[in-house]
């Protein structure tokens, strides 16, 4: 069956440095992979799509890599700061629509 | 001008209960979807509406049936509760693409969280 696999340990950081969040899929050929941002008591936010033709996006200090060979993302978050602490998923789609899976996510905390 | 709207945002009830969580989204969006987050964090899909007709149902029970009186509205009623239903139910809406698709980047709403005693 399809599954994605997240980082299940929180990831802590210090204030500055680059954190790097991984997801790994099995069993599955997404057209797109997607990251959101959850905070405690919220939904989740939309912060990047990733098309399978690409290997990598950046937005702002968010950078996505995407190797469909490997299967694999890498989500990297530049010059980190506090309000940056928040838990992060991984999302794979298929062209079409209707159906996303989800990771468990990754909990990154950001130490000041 | 909250995107997408949930209510109640807590809801806390009997087993064997039946109980309604409302959405709306005021982005216009053809596409709707209810997913459910356990107590391990995974966030599951249970249904996917697009201009009221339903897509997606990933073997959701019965017991749950989701409502869609229009595209910006999809309710999801839950009949005879059980402890196992307890979990934060989050509401979704994403914009249209290409011929009736879905772009698939989904904007959520505040979550319910439902509580079975």
């Amino acid at each position: 069956s399809q599954k994605i696999e997240q980082n299940s340990e929180a990831l802590n950081i210090q204030e500055g440095k680059t954190a790097t969040l991984t997801c790994n899929y099995t069993n599955y050929s997404p057209a797109y992979l997607q990251w959101y941002r959850q905070d405690p008591g919220r939904g989740p936010v939309f912060l990047l799509l990733i098309r399978e033709n690409e290997k990598e996006k950046r937005k702002e200090r968010l950078k996505v890599t995407f190797d469909t060979t490997l299967k694999q993302s890498l989500f990297h978050i530049t010059a980190s700061q506090p309000a940056d602490s928040a838990t992060y998923l991984c999302a794979l789609g298929n062209t079409g629509g209707f159906k996303t899976i989800f990771g468990a996510g990754t909990r990154l905390f950001v130490k000041a | 001008d909250t995107a997408v709207s949930q209510t109640p945002k807590y809801l806390v009830t009997q087993m064997g209960n039946d109980k309604s969580i409302k959405c709306e989204q005021n982005l216009g969006h053809d596409t709707m979807y209810w997913y459910k987050q356990d107590s391990k964090k995974f966030l599951k899909i249970m249904f996917s509406y697009n201009n009221k007709e339903l897509i997606i149902n990933e073997t959701v029970p019965n017991r749950f049936s989701p409502k869609s009186p229009d595209k910006a509205h999809l309710n999801l009623h839950i009949n005879s509760l059980e402890l196992g239903d307890s979990a934060v139910y989050f509401c979704a809406s994403s914009p249209p693409g290409l011929a009736g698709t879905s772009t698939d980047t989904q904007y959520f709403g505040p979550g319910t969280r439902l509580t079975v005693l």
